[in-house]
């Protein structure tokens, strides 16, 4: 079992749907939580981070941790077509970026 | 305006010819990483450094060499370059290694032929 699973995608939702992006992981010592961002021909951008469980808010998007379920989640409200990009999961257990384990990525297309 | 500044954006070279990509970042970060980036296999760590004159080995440094003389530079060096280097390229950096989040360049599409 990889230690970190993204659904492969690619995901096509049209202009104000509420997008919902998953990971699974393996490794229960994981407790640092991102989200990156990738537009095409650019590199990849920090979009939220958070630690072990919970919620975390910054405007239309959500980042959702469940430790219980080794299971992360980024809903995005409202879509817009500048949204559609490359959503990596990454994941570290000891706050440390040497140690960063990174999904391999969902290509969403928002469809005005 | 704080950046990672990768070069050459794209490459395409020859099986067996030595080449350096170069990354640089003005943010004064400690540490800096490799990464390559391939279908179905995502990101992946080649090398990092903690600081200067600091390197290790991420997951897949074979073939890969680097070097940190000075803060803001962290080139990566293929001697021999072979077919399956054939990737894209990111640096990035962050203030030290135990912060969260990195900054990325922009990339470079390497093909060796």
């Amino acid at each position: 079992q990889k230690e970190v699973e993204q659904d492969p995608g690619p995901l096509s939702v049209p202009e104000g749907a509420i997008v919902s992006l998953n990971c699974t992981y393996s490794n229960s010592a994981f407790q640092y939580f991102m989200w990156y961002r990738q537009y095409s021909r650019k590199g990849p951008e920090l979009l939220m981070y958070t630690y072990s469980s919970g919620n975390k808010e910054d405007g239309r998007f959500t980042a959702q941790v469940d430790k219980s379920s080794k299971y992360i989640s980024l809903f995005i409200r409202d879509s817009q077509p500048s949204d559609s990009a490359t959503y990596l999961c990454a994941m570290s257990n000891s706050g440390a970026n040497s140690k960063l384990t990174f999904g391999k990525g969902i290509t969403l297309s928002v469809r005005p | 305006e704080a950046q990672v500044t990768q070069n050459p954006r794209y490459l395409i070279t020859v099986t067996g010819k030595k080449l350096t990509v170069t990354c640089s970042q003005n943010m004064n970060h400690e540490y800096m990483s490799w990464y390559r980036q391939d279908p179905g296999l995502g990101l992946r760590q080649i090398y990092y450094s903690m600081n200067v004159e600091v390197t290790d080995k991420g997951d897949v440094p074979e073939g890969y060499k680097v070097s940190r003389k000075e803060k803001r530079n962290f080139p990566l060096i293929l001697e021999s370059p072979s077919p399956n280097q054939t990737s894209l390229y990111f640096c990035a950096s962050s203030v030290t290694w135990e912060s969260l989040g990195y900054t990325f360049g922009s990339g470079t599409r390497l093909t060796v032929v």
